[in-house]
């Protein structure tokens, strides 16, 4: 596997269902990135890890719940979603995250995963 | 603060006809700014970028950029449009350390 890789590509959920989303990144890199991708809104950040720390969560519901074990891999756990979150979520990585004094954050993006909310 | 501004959420041009995707920025240091592409049902795709350095950037896909720093501005062209270059491109911009700043996407579309 080569970049970044997403897992599942798409996922149909109820809104009463637990699920969770998985990303990897093989370039070796620092920061992890969630992003949300709406029809008609643009791409909305949800999380940002550097390190395995996350670093910032731009309000996001406690319905959604990031997990980043190491500089590998994100999880984004889902639970008790409502119909408007369906969308496609995109998840990315950057060799050094912003603050790092190294950073001008040119960003590696997965396929993303398409999710829908019954 | 940064910010990007893409005129034109929707471009429809003809296949071999010149491709024009306009953006604009806003920063109060130089910024880094990029150029990405999606296609439908995928993630974005680096097309280009500019940090410092020659001003006329070439990307991939005979893509290229003009950083103009007077204008505030960094415009996507392709001299002709095929019809594989139907996608969504997005403009960002990034101050050194900071986060990277999206513009709201511009739809090309070419026809026949």
């Amino acid at each position: 596997e080569t970049g970044v890789t997403q897992t599942p590509r798409h996922l149909v959920m109820g809104m009463t269902n637990k699920k969770s989303l998985k990303c990897e990144q093989h370039l070796g890199h620092n920061a992890m990135y969630w992003y949300k991708q709406s029809a008609k809104k643009p791409l909305e950040l949800m999380f940002v890890y550097n390190f395995k720390e996350q670093t910032e969560n731009n309000s996001v519901p406690s319905r959604f719940s990031p997990e980043c074990p190491n500089s590998s891999h994100l999880f984004l756990h889902l639970h008790t979603l409502q119909p408007e979150d369906s969308a496609l979520y995109l998840c990315a990585s950057s060799q050094d995250p912003p603050g790092s004094g190294f950073s001008y954050n040119e960003q590696f993006f997965g396929p993303g995963t398409r999710l829908t909310v019954l | 603060a940064q910010s990007v501004t893409q005129l034109g959420s929707h471009v429809s041009v003809s296949e071999g006809a010149l491709v024009l995707l306009r953006c604009n920025y806003s920063s109060s240091v130089p910024p880094y700014l990029f150029w990405y592409v999606q296609y439908p049902n995928q993630g974005l795709q680096l097309l280009l970028k500019y940090t410092t350095g020659a001003t006329l950037v070439k990307g991939i896909n005979g893509f290229e950029a003009e950083f103009k720093k007077s204008e505030t501005s960094f415009h996507l062209t392709k001299p002709s449009a095929h019809m594989s270059d139907a996608a969504e491109y997005f403009c960002a911009v990034s101050e050194f350390d900071n986060m990277l700043t999206f513009g709201g996407g511009t739809r090309l579309m070419v026809k026949p």
